[in-house]
């Protein structure tokens, strides 16, 4: 069964700065998609950034990229410039190509951003 | 506001009630999600709906819970004989099967507690 693992339970960077939140995964598969999810306090959770599995480049949402590594199963998400808004739980997911069905999510990180 | 809305926010209910929650996915998705999340993990997949037709059930769907999407269109997840355990935050996501990533949009969430 496909896994998903955030060791970080909480982070903090200070407002400008850059972090890097940590997740890996286990699949046997080779076509897969993965996501990184953001949770606001008391509001919806939002797609913050995707990847395909067959994609070798990383993908970029503005101050969000990932740093996709096949081979060792690891999905990094890199927030620069960190703004107070960023504040909130990331979640990180997996999803298998074939099935088009649900996501498997970590347990979260908890982003904290200070002033 | 993703779109998606859930009704209601929050419920309180006594063990051995039985509740049913709503969700409203955007109009033109056609498959329909719900999710379990409890405190300190993230969200854990229940079932899953393509159009009317139920794809998919998850083995945390025990027999007291049964959900429907009569029509394709909004659903309800209904907890029978309510136990302490289903305390959670039930969240509803949407998604459309056309395109690569098929991104699953999430509504705000039901919190239930169970006393």
């Amino acid at each position: 069964a496909q896994t998903v693992t955030q060791s970080q339970p909480e982070m903090s960077v200070q407002e400008a700065e850059t972090v890097t939140l940590s997740c890996t995964y286990d699949t046997s598969e080779s076509d897969y998609y993965l996501f990184w999810y953001k949770q606001p306090p008391s509001r919806q959770m939002i797609l913050v950034i995707r990847q395909e599995a067959y994609k070798q480049q990383n993908a970029t949402e503005n101050r969000f990229s990932v740093n996709f590594q096949k081979a060792a199963k690891s999905f990094s998400l890199k927030i620069s410039d960190s703004q107070l808004g960023d504040a909130a739980m990331y979640f990180c997911a997996y999803r298998d190509g074939g099935s088009q069905g649900n996501l498997i999510f970590g347990k979260g990180t908890k982003l904290s951003v200070k002033p | 506001d993703t779109g998606v809305s859930q009704d209601p926010r929050h419920k309180i209910t006594k063990r051995g009630q039985n509740v049913t929650f709503r969700c409203d996915p955007i109009s033109e998705h056609n498959r329909l999600y719900w999710y379990r999340q409890t405190l300190g993990q993230g969200p854990e997949f229940l079932t899953y709906f393509q159009n009317e037709a139920q794809l998919e059930k998850s083995r945390l769907l025990s027999d007291r819970f049964s959900a429907e999407r009569p029509k394709g269109s909004f659903s309800t997840l209904e907890i029978q004989r309510t136990e302490q355990g289903d305390s959670a935050m039930y969240l509803c996501a949407s998604s459309l099967t056309q395109g690569t990533y098929n991104e699953q949009f999430f509504g705000p969430g039901t919190r239930l507690t169970v006393l």
